[in-house]
């Protein structure tokens, strides 16, 4: 059965404090991973697919990696602005019409 | 520019009752998917609905159906409402299955 752990559950940085999100998955043959960023009462919003190990993905400060079994999310000198819960997603070849399965998300709160 | 709307965005309802929540995607997508968001922002797929196949989340109770007017709609019709169905429903939208697009979300209270 297809999984996604991410960790921690919640991240406390101070502003320009850099740091990482992990998401951990299980597959059964990856189509790709995606990030999401979702702020209370919204909607998700879209950041990035990574497709294949040892791709990398960039936007302003925040920068995704992947490997064969998890994904990173690295935040370099976070603004109050990044706070919000990021959501990491996985759909496999065998999910049908590209059904996601997410995580439960890691919090994020940036203080001034 | 709206590209994938909800509505409404807050339903409060009785138990028993059979509501409707209505989406629309002007991105030219090819399907269409509804999510439940539980109270631990859990989030969850229920279905995925191209012109094609329909495909339904096994976990879903049939009281929850979705119909689709034509490629840009994909509403979901809930009958007999329980005090469970409480969450936060998307809707959410893609091209051939690739990265998908969300709405704003339909809280729905049952009372």
């Amino acid at each position: 059965e297809d999984q996604v752990t991410q960790s921690p559950e919640a991240l406390r940085l101070q502003e320009g404090e850099s740091s990482s999100l992990n998401c951990s998955y299980t597959v059964s043959g990856l189509r790709g991973l995606f990030w999401y960023r979702q702020d209370p009462g919204k909607g998700p919003e879209f950041l990035f697919t990574l497709y294949s190990a040892g791709e990398e993905k960039e936007k302003e400060r925040l920068k995704a990696t992947l490997t064969k079994k998890e994904s990173f999310l690295h935040i370099t000198a976070p603004k109050p602005e990044d706070s919000a819960t990021y959501l990491c997603a996985v759909q496999s070849y065998g999910g049908s019409q590209g059904n996601l399965i997410f995580g439960k998300g890691t919090k994020l709160s940036v203080k001034p | 520019d709206t590209a994938v709307s909800q509505t409404p965005k807050y339903l409060v309802t009785q138990m028993g009752n059979d509501k409707s929540i209505k989406c629309e995607q002007n991105l030219g997508h090819d399907t269409m998917y509804w999510y439940k968001q539980d109270s631990k922002k859990f989030l969850k797929i229920m279905f995925s609905y191209n012109n094609k196949e329909l495909i339904i989340n096994e976990t879903v109770p049939n009281r929850f159906s979705p119909k689709s007017p034509d490629k840009a709609h994909l509403n979901l019709h809930i009958n007999s409402l329980e005090l469970g169905d409480s969450a936060v429903y998307f809707c959410a939208s893609s091209l051939f299955g690739y990265e998908q697009y969300f709405g704003p979300g339909t809280r729905l209270t049952v009372t």
